[in-house]
């Protein structure tokens, strides 16, 4: 979902669940996209990325699917775990472009 | 491998003095280095790119004067937070790329600074 202000859209599993965080990004011309995990007082870890070519990338437990008609991502963590729990953010980088522009972020809560 | 540290991990300092934060990669050459900051609940915004030996690039609305970047080494950026300001206070986080993979970045621990 959107971000409101201050308040990330959060999203509580419990532990042994599958998650399913949401992503929509801006630029049709993005031909890359990335998931990181951000821990509190961290800074981003890699998690997995897909190029525009594909519709779907699996890593482990993680699996990134894109829908390019709609620009949508998602990521999907099969068993979550409660050290997923962390801040989810999605980046894309438009083609020929070094930089890369950042989602809004979704909180991920994992209860034991 | 490719490992980015940052020093300070935090700082705290009174308002109107500068602040600098180091990101260094570690165990590969960064040609390009990006420096990021994140409010509370936010996401990260780019606020410039810098390769080494050459000027900054900045983001629209970022002050090149305030913000100080400096990329004399293919392992070593520096920000300067110039005559800091409470509304400076937030976490800046640099990461770092190579000319061959630009989009992909690493990216540092992040330091906090808070202007009191």
């Amino acid at each position: 979902g959107e971000s409101v202000g201050l308040h990330l859209p959060t999203l509580s599993v419990q532990e042994g669940d599958n998650s399913i965080i949401n992503c929509a990004y801006s630029n049709s011309a993005s031909d890359y996209f990335i998931w990181y995990k951000q821990e509190s007082g961290k800074g981003p870890q890699f998690i997995i990325d897909i190029r525009s070519n594909m519709d779907k990338r699996q890593g482990q437990r993680v699996t990134v699917l894109l829908n390019k008609t709609v620009k949508h991502l998602s990521l999907q963590i099969a068993a979550t775990q409660p050290g997923d729990s962390a801040v989810y953010f999605c980046a894309e980088n438009p083609s020929g472009y070094s930089t890369l522009t950042f989602g809004k972020g979704t909180m991920l809560l994992v209860s034991p | 491998g490719a490992v980015v540290s940052q020093h300070p991990s935090w700082v705290i300092c009174k308002s109107g003095t500068s602040v600098k934060i180091e990101c260094r990669s570690l165990d590969f050459q960064a040609t390009t280095m990006f420096w990021y900051r994140q409010f509370p609940k936010q996401s990260l915004m780019l606020m410039a790119t810098s390769n080494e030996g050459s000027k900054a690039t900045y983001e629209q609305g970022v002050e090149k004067d305030k913000f100080l970047i400096n990329h004399a080494s293919l392992t070593l950026s520096t920000l300067t937070v110039t005559s800091a300001h409470p509304e400076d206070s937030s976490f800046y986080i640099c990461s770092a790329a190579t000319s061959g993979s630009l989009h992909e970045q690493f990216f540092g621990p992040g330091t906090r600074l808070t202007v009191l």
